[in-house]
């Protein structure tokens, strides 16, 4: 079968560093993603692991651990403009994309 | 990176009419298109994967008659929704894959069916 969980909601403090958690389980796998989607716009690419590890890039980091069936997206030095919906989706055997239901990222002053 | 476009970004309509949805890729050719629809506060779901000069591929639950998808360029994918009626209003979303397998996003078509 096909699960993937992450916090609905999670709220974080301007300037601060916020960790959002996915885990997932599948029987085939072939790569995570993180996209960003702002209310009423499509998703935007943030970062793609298919291998083991941290990858940086710039204020945002993504890990993924294939054998814990687990990933999480670092935001660092957050801005107001970070409050947004983050997606974790994995690309399935069968080549599509399965999603998250999102986690919905509250930056306050 | 990549381009996606969507037409109309916005569409309401009386039920019982039919809509179609555009979705180009203006600057790299795609063989495959994927379209989800998106509820409010809730994540995306695949609808259908669309494949140029061939039928598209259809997600269980998803009536293909209803959601007609054609893709007859490797720059073009329409989908349109026949005889709409409320409960099909929602976000769609159309989306198409990149060199490294990432999928880039059209802005997307709200559609409100009165």
């Amino acid at each position: 079968g096909q699960n993937i969980d992450q916090p609905t909601e999670m709220t974080a403090t301007e300037g601060a560093i916020v960790q959002i958690n996915c885990t997932y389980q599948t029987s085939g796998f072939n790569g995570l993603f993180w996209y960003q989607q702002h209310a009423g716009e499509a998703p935007t690419f943030l970062s793609y692991n298919v291998l083991d590890g941290l990858e940086e890039k710039g204020r945002f980091s993504s890990f993924l651990s294939r054998s814990k069936g687990y990933s999480y997206l670092l935001l660092k030095e957050l801005q107001m403009k970070d409050s947004a919906s983050y997606l974790c989706c994995y690309y399935n055997q069968g080549g599509k994309l399965i999603f998250g239901q999102g986690t919905e990222l509250s930056v306050k002053p | 990176g990549a381009v996606v476009s969507q037409h109309p970004s916005r569409v309401i309509c009386k039920s019982g009419t039919s809509v179609k949805i555009e979705c180009r890729s203006l600057d790299f050719q795609a063989t495959t298109m994927f379209w989800y629809r998106q509820f409010p506060k809730k994540s995306l779901m695949l609808m259908a994967t669309s494949n140029e000069g061939s039928k598209a591929t259809y997600e269980q639950g998803v009536e293909k008659d209803k959601f007609l998808i054609n893709h007859a360029s490797l720059t073009l994918s329409t989908l349109t929704v026949t005889s709409a009626h409320p409960e099909d209003s929602s976000f769609y979303i159309c989306s198409a894959s990149g060199e490294h397998n990432e999928q880039f996003f059209g802005p997307g078509t709200r559609l409100t069916v009165l």
